[in-house]
């Protein structure tokens, strides 16, 4: 069936580097992405829609500049995570739609700890 | 703006009993409702969905939710639970054609002997 990875599932980064975390569809072709981000106990929150070939769509008080997305292909978006805090830390995961049915697949998610 | 709510924080349940899972929404229009479910640290794997049709929907694992439009309700239900089931239960809502989703806060199931 149709799956979506992310990568790297863990990343451990250090305060102000940038870090970028990987969304791809592995067997179906995804115009549309979408990352969210989760702290811990709490509930998924989304960040951003992700269309290939264009800007992407920010959700209100997500900072653009932080979060940067690129969906360069129909297979494959890229969430950067640019001069981390840790107040960044938290479990990033996308999704897409297709497969049977169009199914909203979500990736395994991504941890990122920033210290 | 649509919004989902999922009383239930924490269930604790004996295994081989039955489950009920609650979840209300809000919605302008005719809702697309999932459930799915988190073990930890893990990713969401989907239970089941509906959109149109019969208001029981079967899904994966023995889980059914029946969508009650009078009550705006999507309840998961299941009749024996396992201890593998113990894990997070996400209600979701979002528009057809659309993927994207507002998620309830989670209800997270433990399971005991």
């Amino acid at each position: 069936g149709a799956v979506v990875s992310q990568h790297p599932s863990w990343v451990i980064c250090k305060s102000g580097t940038s870090v970028k975390i990987e969304c791809r569809s592995l067997d179906f072709q995804a115009t549309t992405m979408f990352w969210y981000r989760q702290f811990p106990k709490q509930s998924l929150m989304l960040m951003a829609t992700s269309n290939e070939g264009s800007k992407a769509t920010y959700e209100q008080g997500v900072e653009k500049d932080k979060f940067l997305i690129n969906h360069a292909s129909l297979t494959l978006s890229t969430l950067t995570v640019t001069s981390a805090h840790p107040e960044d830390s938290s479990f990033y995961i996308c999704s897409a739609t297709g497969g049977l049915g169009n199914t909203i697949y979500f990736g395994e998610g991504s941890w990122l700890t920033v210290v | 703006a649509q919004s989902v709510t999922q009383p239930d924080i924490h269930i604790t349940v004996s295994e081989g009993a039955s489950l009920e899972l609650r979840c209300n929404y809000s919605y302008g229009a005719t809702p697309y409702l999932f459930w799915y479910v988190q073990s930890p640290g893990q990713g969401l794997q989907l239970l089941l969905k509906y959109f149109s049709g019969d208001t029981l929907v079967q899904g994966i694992k023995g889980f059914e939710a029946e969508f009650k439009r009078s009550q705006s309700s999507f309840n998961l239900r299941k009749p024996s639970v396992h201890w593998s089931d113990a894990a997070e239960y996400f209600c979701a809502v979002g528009a057809f054609g659309n993927e994207k989703l507002t998620f309830g806060t989670g209800t997270r199931l433990t399971i005991i002997p």
